[in-house]
């Protein structure tokens, strides 16, 4: 049974700083992979999708990578912003998609 | 911009009521999920979609049911609603196809409901 893990559950960290959240999952067999930002109360915004046969995507401060060999996914974002603050979800792709329960990110001014 | 919007963003609701959750999508996807998010259970599948008047039971099926007439359209019904469904439903579709499809889900703003 597929299971996804996020590290840190929770980061507060002060803005500019570049940080580094990470998604774990325990069966390789993916078609991809997907991270979403959430704001309390609202639905969950796409960020950005990696297909099992990619290594990483980018999008603006956010890159992405994907080793499906050992299970594991990073989001970096560079010179976070207190605009950035929101939950992090990463979600994997088998017959239907499995989500971590997130990492809450809080950047402070 | 793929538009994915829900007909309530708050509801309330008295146990035993039916109740109707509206879903819209205008980027012709064939694929349409419900989810609910619970604090601590993160998000789980309830129903989806791959075409017009077919569904599929998720993880959670028990207590709803769907209804997809048209291809934009995905309903959820909870048949008599009680206060274990109080959560947070989120709508998502995404485009093509059969369940390995690569594809990005997008979600609408979610249907917060309360059932007292």
């Amino acid at each position: 049974k597929q299971e996804v893990t996020q590290i840190p559950a929770a980061l507060s960290v002060p803005e500019g700083e570049n940080l580094v959240l990470n998604c774990s999952f325990t069966d390789s067999a993916i078609y991809n992979l997907q991270w979403f930002r959430q704001d309390p109360g609202k639905g969950l915004t796409s960020l950005l999708l990696i297909q099992s046969s990619q290594r990483e995507q980018t999008s603006g401060r956010l890159n992405a990578s994907l080793d499906k060999s050992s299970g594991r996914s990073t989001l970096y974002i560079a010179a976070s912003q207190p605009g950035d603050s929101a939950t992090y979800l990463c979600a994997v792709k088998a017959d239907k998609l499995i989500f971590g329960t997130g990492t809450r990110l809080q950047v402070f001014p | 911009d793929v538009k994915v919007t829900q007909s309530s963003r708050y509801l309330v609701k008295r146990t035993g009521e039916k109740v109707f959750l509206e879903c819209v999508q205008d980027m012709d996807h064939e694929n349409m999920f419900w989810y609910r998010q619970d604090p601590g259970l993160g998000l789980r599948l309830i129903y989806f979609s791959y075409d017009v008047k077919m569904k599929e039971k998720g993880d959670i099926p028990e207590g709803y049911s769907v209804s997809r007439e048209k291809k934009e359209r995905f309903s959820l019904i909870l048949e008599s609603a009680s206060t274990n469904q109080t959560s947070m439903y989120l709508c998502a579709s995404s485009s093509s196809g059969l369940a390995g499809s690569g594809n990005e889900q997008y979600f609408g703003p979610g249907t917060r409901l309360t059932v007292t």
